[in-house]
């Protein structure tokens, strides 16, 4: 069975500032990878998604995630930070149904 | 197209009460799930269904029923409500494309049972 690990509960970063969200899977054969993101109150939304090619993928709203089969890693990033990113955000992987992780809350200081 | 729907936004039960959480997509997919969330747990699996007239029990399908009598509907029912079930249960329709499935979520349901 998959599983899926996102290390950091809570990061706080400060507006204009870079940010990468650590996941890590636990899967046998080729992943399929997603980012999605949930602000408050709200269903989640997809961010982005890795089913195969290039490692590096990019999604909506700026951010980029890139896939290292070697270190089972998706880390999110984005290069500059703004306010309206802070928000909760999970890693999920797919495996005829979606797992996802425990999610990272991101708090965004002006 | 108003993607996945989901009624009631929010909820309160007594314990022992039942009642169906409502799920509805116009996007014509087969693939639809319910996921629960709770704090620092993520989403979990509770039931799935790949098509109508097919389901099958997730992750934490105890105290859930589903059933798909058609490709646009999914209800989830509680029989027996419990404190336990006091959660945020999303829905999700998927699509297939290329080698993987790609989830559109509803924006919620916000239960509370007392």
């Amino acid at each position: 069975a998959q599983s899926v690990t996102q290390p950091d509960i809570h990061i706080t970063v400060s507006e204009g500032a870079s940010l990468e969200l650590r996941c890590n899977y636990s899967y046998g054969a080729t992943p399929y990878l997603f980012w999605y993101v949930q602000s408050p109150g709200q269903g989640l939304q997809l961010l982005l998604k890795y089913f195969s090619g290039d490692t590096l993928v990019q999604g909506i709203k700026g951010f980029e995630a890139e896939f290292k089969r070697s270190q089972s890693s998706f880390n999110l990033r984005k290069p500059s930070v703004h306010w309206s990113d802070a928000a909760e955000y999970f890693c999920a992987v797919d495996d005829y149904k979606l797992s996802f992780g425990a999610g990272t809350t991101v708090t965004v200081r002006a | 197209n108003a993607g996945v729907t989901q009624t009631p936004k929010f909820q309160v039960l007594k314990t022992g009460q039942s009642m169906t959480l409502q799920c509805a997509q116009d996007m014509n997919h087969e693939y639809m799930s319910w996921y629960r969330q709770d704090p620092g747990m993520g989403l979990r699996l509770i039931h799935y269904s790949v098509g109508a007239g097919i389901t099958d029990q997730g992750e934490v399908p105890n105290g859930y029923n589903v059933s798909r009598s058609t490709t646009e509907d999914f209800p989830l029912r509680l029989l027996s409500a419990a404190p336990s079930q006091t959660s945020v249960y999303f829905c999700a329709s998927s699509y297939v494309t290329g080698p993987g499935r790609v989830a559109f979520f509803g924006q919620g349901t916000r239960l509370t049972v007392v």
